[in-house]
């Protein structure tokens, strides 16, 4: 099984403020990743499919990067809104496995 | 537009089965297969199974064999989850989720979670 190991646990930004989360993979996933966004009470919203590539009305503010074993996600400029828990998803290899989530607070 | 809703709260006894349920409406329910995840309280994601409606075929994590049955109904657009021999650890939010269209199983819509407690 795929090992998704998101760091930070925890990240305090100010508003406005550019915010960078991290994910890595104990092998390769290709560029078999996503981003989700969960915020207390909901289910879990597609934000980055494909390790850079924006879901349908995701704000240009949120951009994925990266490939094989290393992924970045960045959040431009921190809006009220984004204060949420991130996590990343491998979908190479099966069983289809979930990082441990980064949860993005207000400083 | 997708919509994904699911079956409301459960609280169930050790032991015994809890079978929820997922209605989509919207897009086509026999081409995109629909995943099951589960969240255990303050914790993360976990992948537990899919099925593609249009085959009926299901494949489940290795830790969850045995104890997950996923079935679909195309005439109904509902999918289901049934999962057996509950423990105490099975207490969880779950949800149903559906693979985005024409690519890789990533997840663009899900429903809005049926939170399972098992309670003696």
């Amino acid at each position: 099984e795929i090992v998704m190991t998101q760091s930070p646990a925890t990240l305090s930004v100010s508003p406005g403020e550019r915010a960078t989360l991290s994910c890595r993979a104990s092998q390769s996933v290709s560029s078999n990743l996503a981003w989700y966004q969960q915020k207390p009470g909901q289910a879990p919203r597609l934000l980055i499919y494909d390790a850079s590539t924006r879901a349908t009305g995701i704000p240009a503010r949120f951009s994925g990067s990266g490939s094989e074993t290393e992924f970045a996600l960045t959040i431009s400029s921190l809006q009220s809104e984004d204060f949420a828990v991130y996590y990343c998803q491998q979908y190479n290899h099966w069983p289809l496995t979930f990082g441990g989530g980064t949860k993005v607070e207000i400083k | 537009q997708v919509q994904l809703v699911q079956s409301g709260a459960e609280v169930k006894k050790p032991g015994s089965s809890v079978k929820v349920s997922c209605k989509a409406s919207g897009g086509t329910f026999s081409r995109n297969a629909i995943n099951w995840v589960r969240q255990a309280p303050g914790q993360g994601l976990e992948w537990m199974g899919r099925i593609m409606p249009i085959f009926g075929r299901a494949n489940y994590a290795q830790k969850f064999q045995g104890k997950i049955t996923i079935t679909a109904d195309i005439s109904t657009t509902t999918a289901y989850m049934e999962l057996r021999s509950l423990r105490f650890e099975d207490t969880a939010m779950y949800y149903c989720a559906r693979d985005r269209d024409g690519g890789r199983p990533s997840f663009d819509f899900w429903g809005q979670g049926t939170l399972v407690t098992v309670s003696s």
